[in-house]
Parts: C-alpha cells; sequence; structure tokens
C-alpha cells in the first residue's frame, strides 16, 4: 500500500524560528517521486518541490530546505528563519509506481507568529 | 503565464440537483487531473485525462461523478444527484504531460450541498 503520514496537525512558532515539517511515506515501488505544497489560506495548492526516488541529496532554496532519507522513509522540509508569510498548511506527497495518482498526507498546519 | 483556472469558485447547490464544474489547464498542458479535498484533508485523486481520454477513474467515488475533457483542454467534473457528502473543495491540476510531471493546481470550487 501507498502511505504518506504527516504526525504533526499543527506546529505553532514565533518569527525567525526554525522549524521542521516531518513527512514518512510508504511504497513497494523502486521508482518514485516526493512532493511538498504549501496551501495559504486563499485555498491555492503551491508547488515547493519535488524529489525522485534515486536522488537522496539534500536540497536547499533559499530559506527552504528538504532532507530525503530512503533508510527511514522520510522526506522532511526545513524552514529556517520562519516569517510569517509561511504560515499555511503544507501538504507532502508521493507518486508513485507511475500511476500518475499523488497521495497526499493530511499536512501540517503550520502558524508563525510575529 | 495563466495558471490552472476553475469556476465557479463557489457552488451552492441543493441536494438532488445536478452540478458542473470546470478546468481550464495551463495552455499546452496535455495532463489533467481533478482531485477533491475535504476539511481538514490532503486532497484525494478523482481522474486524470491524458488528452480527450480518461487514463485513470479510479478515484470515481460512484456513478453519479463523470468527467469530460472532450477537445484535450477545458475539463468539466459532473456530479448528478447530489448528497451532502458531496460537500468539499474540488481541485484540478494540470501537468506538461504524464510521466510524473509535476502538477499544478487551481484555485479550487468550493461545492456546499444543503
Amino acid at each position: 500500500a501507498q502511505k504518506v503520514t504527516q504526525a504533526q496537525t499543527e506546529i505553532s512558532v514565533v518569527e525567525k524560528e526554525d522549524v521542521t515539517l516531518d513527512c514518512v511515506y510508504e511504497t513497494r515501488d523502486t521508482t518514485y517521486y516526493l512532493f511538498w505544497y504549501k496551501q495559504p489560506p486563499s485555498g491555492e495548492l503551491v508547488f515547493l518541490i519535488r524529489r525522485n526516488s534515486f536522488d537522496e541529496q539534500n536540497e536547499i532554496s533559499g530559506r527552504y530546505s528538504w532532507n530525503f532519507q530512503k533508510s527511514t522513509s522520510s522526506f522532511n522540509f526545513t524552514i529556517t528563519a520562519s516569517q510569517v508569510v509561511d504560515s499555511a498548511v503544507y501538504f507532502c506527497a508521493l507518486e508513485s509506481g507511475a500511476t500518475n495518482k499523488l497521495i497526499f498526507g493530511t499536512g501540517t498546519l503550520l502558524a508563525v507568529q510575529p | 503565464g495563466a495558471g490552472v483556472s476553475q469556476t465557479p469558485s463557489n457552488k451552492v447547490t441543493e441536494k438532488g440537483k445536478y452540478v458542473e464544474l470546470r478546468c481550464d489547464p495551463i495552455s499546452g498542458h496535455t495532463a489533467l487531473y481533478w482531485y477533491r479535498q475535504s476539511l481538514g484533508q490532503g486532497p484525494e485523486f478523482l481522474i486524470y485525462f491524458q488528452g480527450t481520454g480518461a487514463a485513470d477513474d479510479s478515484g470515481l467515488p460512484n456513478d453519479r461523478f463523470f468527467a469530460v475533457r472532450p477537445e484535450g483542454s477545458v475539463s468539466t467534473l459532473k456530479i448528478q444527484r447530489t448528497e451532502r457528502g458531496d460537500s468539499a473543495v474540488y481541485l484540478c491540476a494540470s501537468s506538461l504531460s504524464t510521466g510524473t510531471d509535476t502538477q499544478y493546481f487551481g484555485p479550487g470550487t468550493r461545492l456546499t450541498v444543503l
């Protein structure tokens, strides 16, 4: 079975704190893709990153970084020096077995307080 | 360029009525996807099109749901005999092609069945 688990339902931090959002996935396929999307209060899902199963290199984009570890089936997302504009629901998603379907976790609501 | 657009943004209907939700993908994108997002949940796959044909409709919950994409661009999701349980945000996404190209989402249509 394919599954994505985001155990953190809600996280609240104060501006400028670093925060890590956890994502654990399950799949038996050897080829798969992992994604993170941001859903601000406006509701539109905004694509952040895609990573394939053969590339375990960590990635950094500005204040955002991602840590992919196949050994623990995790694809965690860290925001450094958080800002109020980072407040949103963040979804981790899996596409596996060339199904073309995204399987989403239940999301983590991040609230950044000024 | 223009992103994925969806109309209407909100739709309120009565139980038993028929509704149509429209999606206009990013120009040049051949793959189009429909997802449904219930409150507090991640999006769930409904159906996807490659060109004009529905390549996978395994996520449609029952035969009251149907989708078309007659010219390989705009798609319409049709729901017959709506039920209160159909209330959700219906999200559309498009990608350049299938084969795990990144899916870009529209703003969604919030459907409320009274």
